[in-house]
């Protein structure tokens, strides 16, 4: 597509309730991150994937958090038994290659656990 | 471990007044350095990067920044400050992998009529 795609916009959920997050990314570009946003913080960086290489999953905080990618298309971020202090925005980039060129961004899942 | 650090939290400008907006960064060889602008509700857009050579790049919407080694920092300036330039900023780095970005916790750019 024209842009990175994510959905749902918006989500809450009840603590300890499973969720699923997901991201399109732009047709062609091999690289796709996931970063979280929290309230007044800058941007964590949680994972990458990079065409069918292993992905680089350093960033992710639990095992709660898990994310898969198929090929070089969609991407899904799940979030196990969900906390509170999972509430954030999660944000999903791609880019062509490796990140030299920057980002392009979605325009983000905003998490809130209730 | 490389770290970015954007010291001003929150900055008020008049619209038609000059900005500058402050990026420091840690890390042990040249860097990739990034500004991004965040609008309320959008994901981050991408102004301006800075790989190597001139140290003064240009951007979109009339933005500019200047790398200073030896100040480590890369300062994002404007000459003229427009209303819709209110958004949130931030400041990002990239090793020379490049496989992820550091940011910075972002400043908050407020422009009074």
């Amino acid at each position: 597509g024209a842009g990175v795609s994510q959905s749902p916009s918006n989500k809450v959920t009840e603590k300890g309730k499973d969720v699923e997050l997901r991201c399109d990314p732009i047709s062609g570009h091999t690289a796709l991150y996931w970063y979280r946003q929290r309230l007044g913080q800058g941007l964590e960086f949680l994972i990458y994937f990079q065409g069918n290489s292993a992905p680089d999953k350093s960033g992710l905080p639990s095992d709660r958090f898990s994310a898969e990618r198929t090929g070089e298309s969609v991407s899904t971020l799940t979030i196990q038994r969900t906390q509170q202090e999972d509430s954030a925005v999660y944000l999903c980039a791609s880019s062509l290659g490796t990140g030299v060129a920057g980002y392009t961004f979605g325009s983000g899942t905003r998490l809130t656990v209730v | 471990a490389q770290s970015v650090t954007q010291p001003d939290i929150h900055i008020t400008v008049s619209e038609g007044a000059s900005l500058e907006l402050r990026c420091n960064y840690s890390y042990g060889a040249t860097p990739y350095l990034f500004w991004y602008v965040q609008s309320p509700g959008q994901g981050l857009q991408l102004l301006l990067k800075y790989f190597s050579g001139d140290t003064l790049v240009q951007g979109i919407k009339g933005f500019e920044a200047e790398f200073k080694r030896s100040q480590s920092s890369f300062n994002l300036r404007k000459p003229s400050v427009h209303w819709s330039d209110a958004a949130e900023y931030f400041c990002a780095l990239a090793s020379g992998s490049a496989r992820q970005l550091t940011f910075g916790s972002g400043t908050q750019l407020t422009v009074l009529p």
